[in-house]
């Protein structure tokens, strides 16, 4: 079975600094990798997603990810943060076999200081 | 199109009462799913439907039923509900099910059993 593991809670930075939250994920095979956002009181949105080809994603309002098969790891990146990005992000993976159903890490809250 | 629907935004129910989370979409998806939100946990899958007539648990369904007798509507029900089931409940859906589509979430349900 797949797993995500996203090991920070919390991140602060600053407006106008650059961001890159991690994830780290467990399965045997080629996995299907997400990111979602959810802004507060909202439901979850695709930011981003690989399943295979190039390995840097760019995803919706400025964000990419990288993924790396020897670190197993999909962290995501944006170069200058904005006040409206104070969210929670989750990262998610989905087995590249079977019902493709995601299983999701349990979110880094994304705290932005003007 | 609405996109994914949930009501009640908000609820109250004592410990042992019923209730049913309504969910509906309008974009002919043929996946639907059920999400619980819990603070740290990320979120965890309740149960799963890839099409009418057809339902499936996932990782946490003990306390939990759904049917789905149409491709629009996935309820889920509480039928004695208690305080271990506050949380917020999302669901979620996308177009096939077995692809790697990006799912729609609803705006969730804040439930809260006293």
């Amino acid at each position: 079975a797949q797993s995500v593991t996203q090991p920070d809670i919390h991140i602060t930075v600053s407006e106008g600094a650059s961001l890159e939250l991690r994830c780290n994920y467990s399965y045997g095979a080629t996995p299907y990798l997400f990111w979602y956002v959810q802004s507060p009181g909202q439901g979850l949105q695709l930011l981003l997603k690989y399943f295979s080809g190039d390995t840097l994603v760019q995803g919706i309002k400025g964000f990419e990810a990288e993924f790396k098969r020897s670190q197993s790891s999909f962290n995501l990146r944006k170069p200058s943060v904005h006040w409206s990005d104070a969210a929670e992000y989750f990262c998610a993976v989905a087995a590249s076999g079977g019902s493709y159903i995601p299983t999701f890490g349990r979110g880094t809250s994304l705290i932005v200081h003007p | 199109n609405a996109g994914v629907t949930q009501t009640p935004k908000f609820q109250v129910l004592k410990t042992g009462q019923s209730m049913t989370l309504q969910c509906a979409q309008d974009m002919n998806h043929e996946y639907m799913s059920w999400y619980r939100q819990d603070p740290g946990m990320g979120l965890r899958l309740i149960h799963y439907s890839v099409g009418a007539g057809i339902t499936d648990q996932g990782e946490v369904p003990n306390g939990y039923n759904v049917s789905r007798s149409t491709t629009e509507d996935f309820p889920l029900r509480l039928l004695s509900a208690a305080p271990s089931q506050t949380s917020v409940y999302f669901c979620a859906s996308s177009p096939l099910a077995g692809s790697l589509d990006e799912q729609f979430f609803g705006p969730g349900t804040r439930l809260t059993v006293l």
